[in-house]
């Protein structure tokens, strides 16, 4: 019964290389987020979706690129990995204005690019 | 462009001390949120602070956020191996809290000593 789920919580792979990290919501919320958790723990905004739509995107490289089969999921997807793509990369969701209310953090995912 | 600047950065107490731990926003914040991270576990929503002058309790860790909405604080009472971890405030950048991404502090690492 995880609110937010993410998988794979691990993930060590090679320079080049594409990837994508899973994320799953069972709260019903209609906004889903990614946060990028750098080397020194600072948490930044990456990419939002609210009913399928791209609603905040911040200066990310367009490696990464989300997608969203549906509600309850929003993957992230990287091209041509990078070193300086590792960090922890986690998964939120919150529901709609004007409810205000705070938003859900995954587990996380730990991405070393060797 | 709003930043959250929190203090400290990392916190060494005895076990059954009281701590303080600061987050001052550069603009008037919309709301405030307090996070707990702890390896391997994501974020914990800890508490949501919106009107000026609000104080939340929830068992021994108390949330102010100051008249002005500019500064908040957390407190923890007699303080438990259990409190360790980094504590994160979030902010909201957009009127209506949630739907828009939140901002971070750099976090306050806590360490309690049994």
């Amino acid at each position: 019964d995880t609110a937010v789920s993410q998988t794979p919580k691990y993930l060590v792979t090679q320079m080049g290389n594409d990837k994508s990290i899973k994320c799953e919501q069972n709260l019903g919320h209609d906004t889903m987020y990614w946060y990028k958790q750098d080397s020194k723990k600072f948490l930044k905004i990456m990419f939002s979706y609210n009913n399928k739509e791209l609603i905040i995107n911040e200066t990310v490289p367009n490696r990464f690129s989300p997608k969203s089969p549906d509600k309850a999921h929003l993957n992230l997807h990287i091209n041509s990995l990078e070193l300086g793509d590792s960090a922890v990369y986690f998964c939120a969701s919150s529901p709609p204005v004007p409810i205000q209310e705070t938003q859900y953090f995954g587990p996380g995912t730990r991405l070393l690019v060797l | 462009s709003q930043e959250l600047e929190q203090s400290p950065q990392s916190l060494i107490v005895q076990e059954g001390k009281n701590l303080t731990i600061n987050c001052t926003s550069s603009k008037t914040l919309y709301g405030l949120y307090w996070y707990k991270q702890k390896y391997g576990e994501g974020l914990i929503f800890l508490m949501m602070l919106q009107k000026g002058g609000e104080e939340k309790s929830h068992e021994k860790i108390t949330a102010k956020l100051d008249e002005k909405k500019q500064q908040s604080s957390l407190h923890i009472t007699a303080s438990q191996p259990s409190h360790a971890g980094i504590y994160l405030c979030g902010a909201p950048t957009k009127y209506g809290g949630s739907q828009g991404n939140l901002i971070f502090g750099k976090g306050t690492k806590l360490s309690v000593k049994p």
